[in-house]
């Protein structure tokens, strides 16, 4: 299994430009979700998926647009790319959406924003 | 969410020595705690986790202790090796039917040769 699998690793965009983050799990998870990683913090919640159909917003949704048409993809979209925007972007999943489960997370997707 | 701005926490050990990292956690009704480290250029990888009904969990080189009255979670790394120099988060889930996790901000461990 190659467990969370993002593309790409590395992307530079100009402000107003779209892109969208590709992930995919061959681990048959229901749970999937997206995070972003700035400098000096911790991980903040994007959006999550508690399975195929359903998506929610996370703690900073705005920007961002998630869609979950299979179990293994959950494709993240920039619309309108602004420089706040920068970051490393981390998917994750875990089997199910309850708790009480760790989740696996990608390598990471570093996009910065000009 | 919580920052403490470009700097993360740093706890330089020596390498065989063993290593404690603290984390203090927000949400009395949080139910499960997970460590995650992370190398440089990685994403998080799971080290170890406990449940809200335990004080103390052991895996292979590590132990977590769980102090509910005064919400703090500590990671113990026995015989710290350099392998080990990362960034080490602790993440919460709030409770209820959810996986939505919260993390701290991190610690990064520096393990001198």
């Amino acid at each position: 299994n190659a467990g969370v699998t993002q593309t790409p690793k590395f992307q530079v965009l100009k402000t107003g430009q779209s892109m969208t983050l590709q992930c995919a799990q061959d681990m048959n998870h229901e749970y999937m979700s997206w995070y972003r990683q700035d400098p000096g913090m911790g991980l903040r919640l994007i959006h999550y998926s508690v399975g195929a159909g359903i998506t929610d917003q996370g703690e900073v949704p705005n920007g961002y647009n998630v869609s979950r048409s299979t179990t293994e993809d959950f494709p993240l979209r920039l619309l309108s790319a602004a420089p706040s925007q920068t970051s490393v972007y981390f998917c994750a999943s875990s089997p199910t959406w309850a708790g009480s489960q760790p989740q696996h997370f990608g390598d990471g997707t570093r996009l910065s924003i000009l | 969410g919580e920052s403490v701005g470009l700097h993360l926490p740093t706890l330089s050990v020596q390498e065989g020595d063993n290593s404690i990292i603290n984390c203090a956690y927000s949400n009395s009704a949080s139910d499960y705690f997970i460590w995650y480290k992370q190398e440089s250029g990685k994403g998080p990888q799971f080290i170890i986790d406990i449940r809200s009904n335990m004080d103390k969990r052991q895996g292979q080189r590590v132990t977590v202790l769980l102090n509910k009255t005064v919400k703090h979670l500590s990671l113990q790394i026995a015989a710290t090796q350099p392998g080990d120099s990362a960034v080490y988060f602790c993440a919460e889930i709030p409770g209820g039917a959810t996986n939505k996790l919260i993390f701290g901000t991190g610690t990064l461990l520096a393990v001198q040769p």
